[in-house]
C-alpha cells in the first residue's frame, strides 16, 4: 500500500532563511507524488506535483522538490522563506493500488512552517 | 480560486441530525471527490465519483453518502450525526477519474461542527 511520512509536524525559520520541509514516501510502484498548502482558513492548493518526469520539479512561489527513488524521499525546498509562507503543507502520494481507487489521494499528516521575521 | 465551489462554508447542527453538504466542479471536470479533514484522522479520501456515477470508495462512513447529479454537481449526505463528525469537508475535481498523475483541484471546505 502507497503511504507517505511527513518526518516533521512543525518547522520554524527564520524570514530569508531556508526551508526544508521532509517527505518520505512508501510505494511498491513508480508513485505519482504532490505537495498542496494550506493557508489558515482555506483550501488546498498545488504546490507541485511530480510524475516520473525530472526528478526536480520546479512549482509555485519558488518552491521546488527532488524525488530520490534511492532514498524514498520527495522533500520539498525553497531558498528564501517569506511571512506568506506561514501555512501547512501536506505531501502527497496518488493511490495506484488498484485500478478502482487509482487517483485518489493519500495525505501524510502534515507540516506547519511558521515563519518569523 | 481553483473553480471548486462548496456550500455552505460553515455547519453548525446537533448530534443526530442529518446535513447536506454541496460541490460544484470545476467548469468541464466531470470527477468529484470529498475529503475529510479532522484534527484525529488528518485528511482522508472518503468516495470518488465520474460524470454521475460512484468510483471508488475510501474511509466513508454507512452513515454517509453521496451522488453526482446530471449537472456533474455533488452531494454529500451526513446522517445520525455524532461529534466526533466535526471536521473540514473538502470536495475536489478533476477532468477524467483521476489517473496516478491528474490534479485534482479543491474547493475551501465546508466547517461542519456538531454539538
Amino acid at each position: 500500500a502507497q503511504s507517505v511520512t511527513q518526518l516533521d509536524s512543525h518547522v520554524s525559520v527564520s524570514e530569508g532563511t531556508p526551508v526544508l520541509l521532509r517527505c518520505n514516501y512508501s510505494s511498491s510502484y513508480s508513485p505519482s507524488l504532490f505537495w498542496y498548502v494550506q493557508h489558515p482558513n482555506k483550501g488546498l492548493q498545488l504546490l507541485l506535483k511530480y510524475t516520473s518526469a525530472a526528478t526536480l520539479v520546479k512549482g509555485i512561489n519558488g518552491f521546488e522538490a527532488e524525488f530520490k527513488k534511492s532514498e524514498t524521499s520527495f522533500h520539498l525546498t525553497k531558498p528564501s522563506a517569506h511571512m506568506s509562507d506561514a501555512a501547512e503543507y501536506f505531501c502527497v502520494v496518488s493511490d495506484g493500488s488498484s485500478k478502482g481507487s487509482q487517483g485518489n489521494l493519500i495525505f501524510g499528516k502534515g507540516t506547519k512552517l511558521s515563519v518569523k521575521p | 480560486d481553483s473553480g471548486v465551489t462548496q456550500t455552505p462554508k460553515h455547519l453548525i447542527t446537533a448530534t443526530g441530525q442529518r446535513v447536506t453538504l454541496r460541490c460544484s466542479p470545476r467548469s468541464g471536470d466531470l470527477s468529484v471527490y470529498w475529503y475529510q479533514q479532522s484534527l484525529d484522522q488528518g485528511l482522508q479520501f472518503l468516495i470518488q465519483y465520474y460524470n454521475g456515477e460512484e468510483r471508488a470508495k475510501g474511509n466513508i462512513l454507512e452513515r454517509f453518502s453521496a451522488q453526482q447529479f446530471p449537472d456533474l454537481h455533488s452531494e454529500l449526505n451526513l446522517s445520525s450525526l455524532e461529534l466526533g463528525d466535526s471536521a473540514l469537508y473538502f470536495c475536489a475535481s478533476s477532468a477524467f477519474p483521476a489517473g496516478v498523475t491528474d490534479t485534482q483541484y479543491f474547493g475551501p471546505g465546508t466547517r461542519l461542527t456538531v454539538l
